[in-house]
């Protein structure tokens, strides 16, 4: 079963902060995070493990709740170059596969 | 070359017709895998391998098959496509099969089935 992703669109002004919330049904042994630009292929950002542990790459940072079966993306200052969907993946129990979540869709303005 | 290339870059196709895309990756990856992304539905596994010589199911294996006779190569087959595989296919490959590794996605192809 696919993780829902909240919102499912944010428009953002250049310097604003944004959350992107990844909830799943399943209990997750793992969340990804990947970020799509239009017309590329997704390029990863980060993993995080069962631990509750949290990562930052950039202004970029992530934490995960494994008793909660949610993991959150944090975007700090945003910049232009942010703009993009991003997607969670999570992996749970036995299997070593991801299963995407539908996206959320990142515009980041002037 | 380097990391993740898929051929063709897009298609137009008829249905009922076979068609194979392909995926080379050249950074000794052993496990490789292949998704469909559709508006709204993100990215969902299509199939998958571990290593050569293995294949496994994802999602929506349905009217798609794979085979991977080496590291390099996991050819996805359409063996009568339909409408409903109108779709972006993606590859994509990870050092390892098995839980939480990068997976490095190729640039996609685009296909139309008629």
């Amino acid at each position: 079963q696919q993780p829902v992703q909240s919102p499912q669109a944010v428009i953002l002004r250049e310097g604003e902060d944004a959350v992107i919330n990844c909830s799943s049904s399943k209990a997750l042994y793992s969340v990804h995070w990947y970020r799509q630009k239009h017309g590329e292929a997704p390029v990863f950002l980060m993993i995080l493990l069962k631990g509750g542990e949290q990562k930052g790459h950039d202004k970029i940072s992530a934490s995960f709740n494994e008793k909660k079966q949610q993991s959150s993306l944090y975007l700090t200052a945003s910049q232009l170059s942010y703009s993009g969907t991003y997607f969670c993946g999570t992996e749970g129990g036995t299997a070593s596969k991801l299963t995407f979540g539908t996206g959320t869709r990142l515009q980041v303005t002037l | 070359i380097a990391g993740i290339t898929q051929a063709p870059t897009s298609q137009i196709l008829a249905a009922g017709r076979r068609m194979t895309l392909r995926c080379t990756q050249d950074m000794r990856h052993n496990a490789m895998y292949w998704y469909r992304q559709d508006l709204g539905l993100g990215l969902r596994l299509i199939h998958y391998s571990n290593t050569a010589g293995t294949t496994g199911k994802g999602e929506v294996p349905d009217g798609y098959s794979v085979s991977r006779a080496n590291t390099d190569d996991f050819p996805l087959t359409l063996a009568s496509a339909v409408p409903s595989q109108t779709s972006v296919y993606f590859c994509a490959s990870s050092p390892r099969g098995g839980k939480s590794n990068e997976q490095f996605f190729g640039p996609g192809t685009r296909l139309t089935v008629l």
